[in-house]
């Protein structure tokens, strides 16, 4: 099973954007045999699907976000990543990177987790 | 939206008892539906995908059941670790837009 772990800045300024990696070891992101989602949970509550990204590139993302978030891979560096443009202090929360066996719609493993916050 | 109710939202039990957890979907997802524990600090895990299938590694103690709208997650003989968050997630729609349930909260009586 592969494993994941995310990294980036842990404070963003409002309006600026929150860009996150997700660095998969274990297993190669360009096998085939692996999708790719964000999932973030904001404080004291619940999850939050954000999008999925497959290892060809193709995207689907959360209507919610209002096309604020871009999700791309990298399979030089065996890593995926995320791009959530305009934040405010809502989009302050834990995101989580984490992995799917392609074609199946349930995700596992997860990445441990980072806290963003959003503030000035 | 694909909508998911978990309930109750705290269920107070004690080691030993039988737990069960319901998750209802706002319109019929098959049984594309999975359960995920998550312990405070931690990131979830997956407990059951595809309604009731345990996932690797999962004691036998963990089912799931349901499909179409009810789902249920039953732990039959709760031990000290399993007091925890638990989430339903729903994988339905192509392309994908999964959705969470808001949670049920294990705690020890």
């Amino acid at each position: 099973q592969v494993q994941l772990q995310e990294s980036g800045p842990g404070l963003v300024k409002p309006s600026q954007t929150l860009s996150l990696t997700c660095a998969v070891s274990g297993g190669s992101i360009s096998s085939g045999a692996y999708s790719f989602n964000w999932v973030r949970q904001h404080p004291g509550k619940g999850l939050e699907w954000i999008g999925y990204i497959s290892d060809s590139g193709s995207t689907y993302y959360n209507p919610s976000l209002k096309s604020r978030a871009t999700m791309s891979v990298d399979t030089s560096k065996n890593r995926f990543s995320l791009r959530l443009t305009s934040v405010t202090p809502a989009d302050t929360a834990v995101y989580y990177c984490a992995a799917g066996d392609f074609g199946e719609n349930w995700i596992d493993p997860w990445g441990q987790g980072t806290l963003v916050t959003v503030s000035s | 939206e694909i909508v998911l109710a978990q309930s109750p939202a705290t269920l107070s039990l004690s080691p030993g008892e039988r737990a069960t957890l319901s998750c209802r979907a706002s319109q019929t997802i098959g049984s594309y539906l999975a359960w995920y524990q998550q312990k405070p600090g931690q990131s979830p895990r997956l407990l059951i995908y595809d309604a009731s299938n345990r996932a690797a590694g999962i004691p036998a103690r963990f089912s799931g059941s349901g499909s179409g709208t009810d789902f249920t997650l039953t732990i039959s003989s709760l031990e000290p670790e399993d007091f925890a968050l638990y989430y339903c997630q729903q994988g339905y729609n192509w392309p994908p837009m999964y959705t969470f349930g808001q949670g049920t909260k294990l705690e020890i009586k």
